[in-house]
């Protein structure tokens, strides 16, 4: 079944501790993007990336790193954490660079304490 | 900054009526994609109905239809003989450029029986 896996879908953790979800998929896809999820703001694009080591960033980066060493993998890393960074997160990927046919993730809702 | 609105923050109806969400967006584009999403409670991202921005006619899938007015920049949904598993949260978004959806701020939608 096609799909891309998130993990964890809910974390809890507290100010400043490292913390990392994963996000893989299985369709070979090429394009892959971090997006986080508030209320009232929508989703925003966190980074994206086009293929093995390409990543760039989204309209909010900051406070958080890629990496894309395997074309299956894209996790998303949160060195120091902080309470603004408490969203549900959503991993996606695709075959094209237009997203006409995006795949999602389940989600992770982070808690920042 | 290229943006999607949308001006509904909640919408409630009866079971079985007809409901139109509505949409705006700015884009620089010459050709994109238009999107409306659903989120159930689950918080899957389920897409719901897609439309090519050079095709004129309208999409529809089933009971969902759309309102593709490109001049005034206007993408409303239509969800005929709404049920009570409409009930969720809706999104409208617009692939801006190469790797990015710009997503609106979304509509929460109930379905009263």
């Amino acid at each position: 079944e096609a799909q891309v896996t998130q993990n964890p879908r809910y974390l809890i953790t507290v100010t400043g501790k490292k913390l990392t979800v994963t996000c893989s998929q299985n369709m070979n896809h090429e394009y892959m993007s971090w997006y986080r999820q508030d209320p009232g703001l929508g989703l925003r694009q966190i980074y994206y990336s086009m293929n093995v080591e390409v990543t760039d960033k989204g309209d909010v980066p900051e406070g958080y790193k890629v990496s894309r060493k395997e074309k299956r993998n894209f996790p998303l890393i949160l060195e120091s954490p902080s309470p603004n960074q408490t969203s549900l997160y959503f991993c996606a990927s695709s075959q094209t660079p237009t997203n006409e046919k995006l795949f999602f993730g389940s989600g992770t809702q982070l808690s920042v304490l | 900054a290229q943006t999607v609105t949308q001006s509904q923050p909640e919408m409630s109806v009866q079971e079985a009526e007809t409901v139109t969400l509505s949409c705006t967006y700015d884009t620089s584009e010459s050709n994109y994609y238009l999107f409306w999403y659903k989120q159930p409670p689950s918080r899957q991202m389920i897409l719901v109905i897609r439309q090519e921005a050079y095709k004129q006619q309208n999409a529809t899938e089933n009971r969902f239809s759309v309102n593709f007015q490109k001049a005034a920049k206007s993408f409303s949904l239509k969800i005929s003989d709404s049920q009570l598993g409409d009930t969720a949260m809706y999104f409208c978004a617009s692939n801006q450029g190469a790797q990015k959806l710009v997503f609106g701020q979304g509509t929460r939608l109930t379905i009263n029986p």
